[in-house]
Order: C-alpha cells, then sequence, then structure tokens
C-alpha cells in the first residue's frame, strides 16, 4: 500500500523553540494535511494544502506542498507547552474514494 | 463549531461478540468514513461511504466489517466477530479535504 514516511518519530524541544517535521511519498498525492492529535482524541485540521509549492501559514503554523507533490513540511515556531501531542500528515488522491494515507506521526513533546 | 459525535467513547466485548459502533455526522455532508488507530500507531482508512454506498475500502475492510446509514442520519459500523487484534481507537469522520475533513473524537474498542 501506499506510504507516508513521517519524520522525525519524536521530538523533545524547550519552550520557545521553532520545530519543523516532514513527510516524504514515493507517489503523488494532490492533497496533504496536517492534523494534531491530542491523547484519546481524533485528529484535529491544522491546515490543508491543495497546489504544488503552496505555503500556507495558521498562527504560529507553516506549511508547505512540495513542487513534486510527493512530500510537505510542517513548522511550528516560537513552540509553547500547549503544542504538545502528535502531529500527522495525511495525503489525499482524488480518484481514491476521498481516503487519507497518514504518516506514521510525530509526538511533539515541549518543555517548559 | 459542529462536531462529529461517536458513540459510545469506550467499548470493552469479548472475542467473537459483534459490535456495533455509531456516529452522528454533521449535516450537509455526503462523503462518510471509517479510519482506525491501533494504540500507538498511526491512523489507517477503513471504508469511505458515498451516496448511502461503500465508495472505497482498504484491505483491513473484510467481510467482518459492514457500514450502514439505517435511519439517514447515523453512520455505524459493525464488526460480526470481533478478535483480539480489532482493538483499536475506531474514528469516524466526515467531508472532503476541500470541505472540512473533520474526524469525530472516537471509539475505543477493548477486545478480551
Amino acid at each position: 500500500g501506499q506510504q507516508l514516511n513521517q519524520s522525525p518519530q519524536s521530538m523533545f524541544i524547550q519552550e520557545g523553540e521553532d520545530v519543523s517535521m516532514n513527510c516524504t511519498s514515493s507517489s503523488i498525492f494532490n492533497t496533504w494535511l496536517w492534523y494534531k492529535q491530542d491523547p484519546g482524541e481524533g485528529p484535529v485540521l491544522l491546515i490543508a494544502l491543495y497546489k504544488a509549492g503552496e505555503l500556507t501559514s495558521n498562527g504560529r503554523l507553516t506549511a508547505q506542498f512540495g513542487i513534486t507533490r510527493k512530500d510537505s513540511f510542517l513548522n511550528i515556531s516560537a513552540s509553547i507547552p500547549s503544542d504538545v501531542g502528535i502531529y500527522f500528515c495525511a495525503g489525499q488522491k482524488n480518484n481514491a474514494g476521498n481516503m487519507l494515507t497518514f504518516g506514521g506521526g510525530t509526538r511533539l513533546m515541549v518543555k517548559p | 463549531e459542529p462536531e462529529v459525535t461517536q458513540t459510545p467513547s469506550h467499548q470493552v466485548t469479548q472475542m467473537g461478540q459483534e459490535v456495533i459502533l455509531r456516529c452522528v455526522p454533521i449535516s450537509n455532508h455526503l462523503y462518510f468514513y471509517w479510519y482506525r488507530q491501533i494504540l500507538g500507531q498511526k491512523v489507517e482508512f477503513l471504508v469511505s461511504f458515498y451516496n448511502n454506498e461503500i465508495s472505497e475500502k482498504s484491505e483491513i475492510f473484510d467481510d467482518q466489517f459492514s457500514v450502514e446509514r439505517p435511519d439517514g442520519s447515523n453512520f455505524t459500523l459493525k464488526i460480526r466477530s470481533t478478535k483480539l487484534e480489532d482493538s483499536a481507537m475506531y474514528f469516524c469522520a466526515q467531508g472532503t479535504s476541500n470541505y472540512g475533513y473533520t474526524f469525530g473524537s472516537g471509539t475505543r474498542l477493548t477486545v478480551v
């Protein structure tokens, strides 16, 4: 099946630091989505990317859709304790019943 | 903001028993999905449902699984004869990537 390789698997950073995580794939996706998941909760959409090369911001979050449509990154600037959680990238191909393929997740821990 | 509501939040069942997981979607969306997440792993697609029919399903969605919209609003996932390896969080989702692909808070299924 399709694979999204997400890295790093985990990060432990100091409050105030910037964070970067990325996803790569061997196949093309038409849409990239970034989600955050808190313990015991469902994924919550952070940013959606629709065009190759697109750079989109949502507050302290910035994400880009790679030119080749096979990769995406998410940056978090000036991290705060409530940024703690698991971040997932997800790719969608328009001809596949709208299913999402998820990456393995990046667990972010922030030290106050 | 409207939420996708799932019940129950936690279900414990004996191996071999049937379970039905329920989802109350947000109205005015046509696409519905079920995903699962085994503890500590990534979110995996099970099935998409459009216009009261299965649109796409994964290899995980075998004959033990079925989906319905019995009353035109609630959306259910049935597992006929549960196995230990069915223990996971099950998420209902709704929408498309262009119109807010929203996940519920999940049902934790524990098979003993």
